[in-house]
C-alpha cells in the first residue's frame, strides 16, 4: 500500500506563496500520477491537478496561472506551489497516487493551509 | 468547469438501499466511463469506493455498485450499515481536466 505525507507550512500571508511536498513511500515515485486535491473546511473536494514522474502536468483550468508542480525522484517526492493566495486557497490539501482518469487510489492525511495575515 | 450535480443528502434505514445520483454533461459523465465515487468520514481522507463507472477496488463490499446512464452517473448502496453514514463524492475525467461533485450526505436513520 502506498503511503502518502503532506507537509508544508500551516499558516500562509495572503498573496504570497503557499508551498507543500508529499512524501511518498511503499512504491516508487515512477508508478502513478500523482495528484493535488484540496477541501475548503466544510466544503467539497476540488481536483487541483496532477504530475507524473516524467514531469508531465495537468492543472485545473481555474488554478494554472497560479500553480506549479514538480517532482524529486531521488527524495520520492512531489511539490505543489500555489502563488498569490487569498483567503479562498484556505483549505485541506491533500496528495493521492492514481491516475490521470479520477482513479485516485491511496491518499495522505491532509494538510490544513490556512491564508490570513 | 462547473461541479458535477449530486443530491445535498440522502437518507434510508438500515438494510435499504439508497441511489446517489451525479449529473454532468457530454464533455465529463457522458463523454468517458471514468467516474469514480468516494466515501469521506468526518475528519477523514476520502477513500476510492467505485471507479470506471462500475468497478470496485479490492476490499470495498460488493453492497456498493455503480452505474451510468447518459449524462448521469449513480452510486447504489444497498443493505445499508450504519457505518456507510458518510459524505459521498462522485468524480469525473473531463478530457483535460478532472471534475467532482459538491458531495452528498448519507444519513442512515
Amino acid at each position: 500500500q502506498v503511503q502518502l505525507q503532506e507537509s508544508g507550512p500551516g499558516l500562509v500571508k495572503p498573496s504570497e506563496t503557499l508551498s507543500l511536498t508529499c512524501t511518498v513511500s511503499g512504491a516508487s515515485i515512477n508508478s502513478y500520477y500523482w495528484n493535488w486535491i484540496r477541501q475548503p473546511p466544510g466544503k467539497g473536494l476540488e481536483w487541483i491537478g496532477y504530475i507524473f514522474y516524467s514531469g508531465s502536468t495537468k492543472y485545473n483550468p481555474s488554478l494554472k496561472s497560479r500553480l506549479t508542480f514538480s517532482v524529486d525522484t531521488s527524495k520520492n517526492q512531489v511539490s505543489l506551489k500555489l502563488s498569490s493566495v487569498t483567503a479562498a486557497d484556505t483549505a485541506i490539501y491533500y496528495c493521492s497516487s492514481g491516475y490521470y482518469t479520477g482513479k485516485f487510489d491511496d491518499w495522505g492525511q491532509g494538510t490544513l493551509v490556512t491564508v490570513s495575515s | 468547469q462547473s461541479a458535477l450535480t449530486q443530491p445535498r443528502s440522502v437518507s434510508g434505514s438500515p438494510g435499504q438501499s439508497v441511489t446517489i445520483s451525479c449529473t454532468g454533461t457530454s464533455n465529463d459523465v457522458g463523454g468517458y466511463d471514468y467516474v469514480s465515487w468516494y466515501q469521506q468520514h468526518p475528519g477523514r481522507a476520502p477513500k476510492l469506493m467505485i471507479y470506471d463507472v462500475t468497478k470496485r477496488p479490492l476490499g470495498v463490499p460488493d453492497r456498493f455498485s455503480g452505474s451510468k446512464s447518459g449524462n448521469t452517473a449513480s452510486l447504489t448502496i444497498s443493505g445499508l450499515q450504519a457505518e456507510d453514514e458518510a459524505d459521498y463524492y462522485c468524480c469525473s475525467y473531463a478530457g483535460t481536466y478532472t471534475v467532482f461533485g459538491g458531495g452528498t450526505n448519507l444519513i442512515v436513520l
